[in-house]
């Protein structure tokens, strides 16, 4: 059974930068991509960006100056740093398998930004 | 950039009901790289529907997806009380991106 799970810091400093990282289990994580998406609280999903085993990257256009998505596959683990961070960038972040359709999930982690 | 709209915003209907959500591509979605999800509160969101039409493991018949190019389409034939949730489309085919979600809520 493949499981995702998702940690960091639950609080960031605005101008700061976000890191988690997400661990996997029940799979190899040089078998797929690995993806980011955030949910901001009662809005919609946000795709943020994939990696695969390979290093490659995907990042959404409208996040790609402030983004970076790496892996470490000895840990099995990807992570996800997010840069110069505002109230904006509160959200639920879930990372996922797959770089298209999502059938593993993370249970999501909530980040909030504030002083 | 494609943008997804899904209309309606929100649909209310009665258990039994059928549902008939749609999902609006501004572009052409490329060899149909749609998928549907349900969330439900504090969830993360379910995987109902990849390929447009193609369901996921473990997931009802009443669920279906149709569509092509710039309109899809998710249909539940028969609501049971554990479907009233957001449901979310996205398309993959290229960038990725989701839509704004159609909440379906008990009338």
């Amino acid at each position: 059974q493949v499981q995702l799970q998702e940690s960091g810091p639950g609080l960031v400093k605005p101008s700061e930068t976000l890191s988690l990282i997400c661990t996997v289990s029940g799979d190899s994580i040089t078998s797929s991509f690995w993806t980011w998406i955030r949910q901001p609280p009662g809005k919609g999903l946000e795709w943020i960006g994939s990696i695969y085993h390979s290093g490659n990257t995907n990042y959404n256009p409208s996040l790609k100056s402030r983004v970076t998505i790496s892996l470490d596959t000895s840990k099995s683990q990807f992570s996800l740093n997010l840069r110069s961070v505002t109230a904006a960038d509160t959200a639920v972040y879930y990372c996922a398998k797959g770089s298209g359709w999502h059938y593993y999930w993370g249970q999501g982690t909530l980040v909030t930004v504030s002083s | 950039e494609i943008v997804l709209t899904q209309s309606p915003g929100t649909l209310s209907l009665s258990p039994g009901e059928r549902a008939t959500l749609s999902c609006r591509a501004s572009q052409s979605v490329s060899s149909g790289y749609l998928a549907w999800y349900q969330q439900k509160p504090g969830q993360a969101p379910r995987l109902l529907i990849y390929s447009a039409s193609s369901r996921a493991t473990g997931i009802p018949d009443r669920f279906s997806g149709s569509g092509s190019g710039t309109d899809f389409t998710l249909t539940i034939s028969r609501l049971e009380p554990e479907d009233f949730a957001v449901y979310y489309c996205q398309q993959y085919g290229g960038s990725v991106a989701f839509g704004g979600g159609t909440k379906v809520e008990i009338k």
